[in-house]
């Protein structure tokens, strides 16, 4: 096990519709990275967060926006869901600075658009 | 643009032979990551390298990092079913850039 706790495992919502999802990172880790993850293709990089603003960003509209707090947790919202949205968003938690980039990962959120 | 591509996309094979998979790009990286990711969880850090040339062993996986820091190899020996899953290879290509992952190979060991 990685430390790192997503929530909700499971959700569902319809189109037009927000959702916020949480996740708590690994105990010492200060950076906090969110992927979504489509079904059979890899996960694509949403942004990352460190010192509670944004530090880079993916190809992502910014209806996707994120925040994380003084204990390192984090939040992906999403507004005005589309069916496209569904799939599973990971977290990753991690180390600012650390000489190469490993990601240590949640089980991740399940979100299906109807 | 960074891009990772991985190959084969599939691959299933019995219990006990021996298989490699591929991590390819255009661009240089300063470290690579190879990560497996079972069915309703996460992905896991197996290994990474850093250094162009670098072998990792890990029991019956092998990982190598092409010279030009460009591409990977994962190796397994005698695979076992519980091989089984989506191995995820990811770099930056910088100190302290993103993490971009490849779309993976899905491989299903059939005992």
């Amino acid at each position: 096990e990685t430390g790192v706790t997503q929530s909700p495992t499971h959700l569902i919502k319809t189109r037009g519709q927000q959702v916020t999802l949480r996740c708590s990172s690994q105990s010492g880790h200060n950076t906090v990275s969110w992927y979504q993850q489509a079904l059979g293709q890899g996960p694509q990089f949403i942004f990352q967060y460190y010192r509670e603003e944004e530090n880079g960003r993916g190809n992502f509209p910014p209806r996707f926006s994120g925040l994380q707090f003084p204990n390192y947790s984090s939040e992906l919202n999403v507004n005005a869901l589309e069916l496209d949205d569904s799939a599973l968003y990971l977290c990753a938690s991690s180390l600012w600075l650390a000489p190469t980039g490993e990601l240590f990962f949640g089980e991740g959120s399940r979100l299906t658009v109807l | 643009t960074q891009l990772l591509e991985q190959s084969p996309q599939f691959l299933s094979i019995q219990e006990g032979e021996n298989l490699t998979v591929y991590c390819n790009s255009s661009s240089v990286f300063s470290s690579l990551q190879w990560y497996r990711q079972e069915p309703g969880e996460g992905p896991v850090l197996l290994v990474t390298v850093v250094t162009g040339g670098e072998v990792k062993k890990l029991k019956r996986l092998t990982f190598q990092f092409g010279d030009a820091r460009k591409d990977s190899s994962l190796h397994i020996t005698a695979a076992q079913p519980g091989d089984t899953g989506l191995y995820l290879c990811a770099g930056e290509e910088t100190s302290y850039d993103k993490v971009i992952f490849g779309p993976g190979t899905s491989l299903s060991v059939i005992p």
